[in-house]
């Protein structure tokens, strides 16, 4: 069966330090990935997406960047985090574009809180 | 501009009794509906879903209508359960973007379930 992890769980940061969430599914071959984010209060906000190795969309224009180094991994980052980056953020992944899901399977989450 | 939304931030009901939960989109694209079910500090789970062929879809408790002409959709609990108490989530895709399966959610809303 298919797995997602995410971490770090839990992180705070300073404003201005580097990030890195990283996420790895199991259990599947060519997945699409999300990143997506809910800020207090607020509802899920696509950030980005890769339908594969190295193709990267973003949705926002924001201070992170996303990398898909190996097919199953996805990587968020910041080089200097300000206070508006803390939330939660969320890993996720589906099936390929005709593979018949439709549904985003989701990771626990990383809460960040930038100080 | 919200392209998925969800009116109703939160929601009381007693045990036993019926949630409904509404949703609009405004992107005559959209061909696929979703509803997530999420707790505090975890990842949003799939629940249910349904689409634009259909104007129904029931799964045990859970029942989603399509209204295509109004742009609307509901999620129907019944009967209500105090584990059922979390922030739902409306969601609508394209199916076949060439994007991907992107998913546009909806500010959530959250339902309480009184004993």
């Amino acid at each position: 069966s298919q797995t997602i992890h995410q971490w770090p769980a839990t992180l705070v940061q300073p404003v201005g330090s580097p990030l890195s969430l990283e996420c790895t599914v199991e259990g599947t071959s060519n997945p699409n990935l999300y990143w997506y984010r809910q800020a207090a209060g607020r509802g899920l906000q696509l950030l980005f997406y890769s339908v594969g190795i190295g193709q990267i969309s973003s949705e926002v224009p924001q201070n992170l960047s996303a990398s898909r180094p190996q097919d199953r991994q996805f990587i968020l980052s910041s080089k200097k985090l300000l206070l508006s980056d803390s939330g939660f953020y969320l890993c996720a992944w589906s099936g390929g574009l005709y593979s018949g899901a439709n549904v985003l399977t989701f990771g626990a989450g990383s809460r960040l809180t930038v100080l | 501009d919200q392209q998925v939304k969800q009116n109703s931030p939160s929601l009381s009901v007693q045990e036993g009794r019926i949630s409904i939960l509404n949703c609009d989109y405004t992107n005559s694209m959209f061909d696929y509906f979703l509803w997530y079910k999420k707790y505090p500090a975890e990842g949003p789970t799939f629940l249910i879903s349904i689409s634009s062929i259909k104007d129904k879809n029931e799964d045990g408790r859970f029942t989603v209508f399509l209204n295509k002409s109004a742009k609307h959709l509901s999620l129907h609990i019944v009967p209500s359960q105090p584990g059922d108490s979390a922030v739902y989530f409306c969601a609508a895709s394209a199916y076949f973007s060439a994007a991907g399966n992107k998913l546009t959610f909806g500010g959530g809303t959250r339902v309480l379930v009184k004993p």
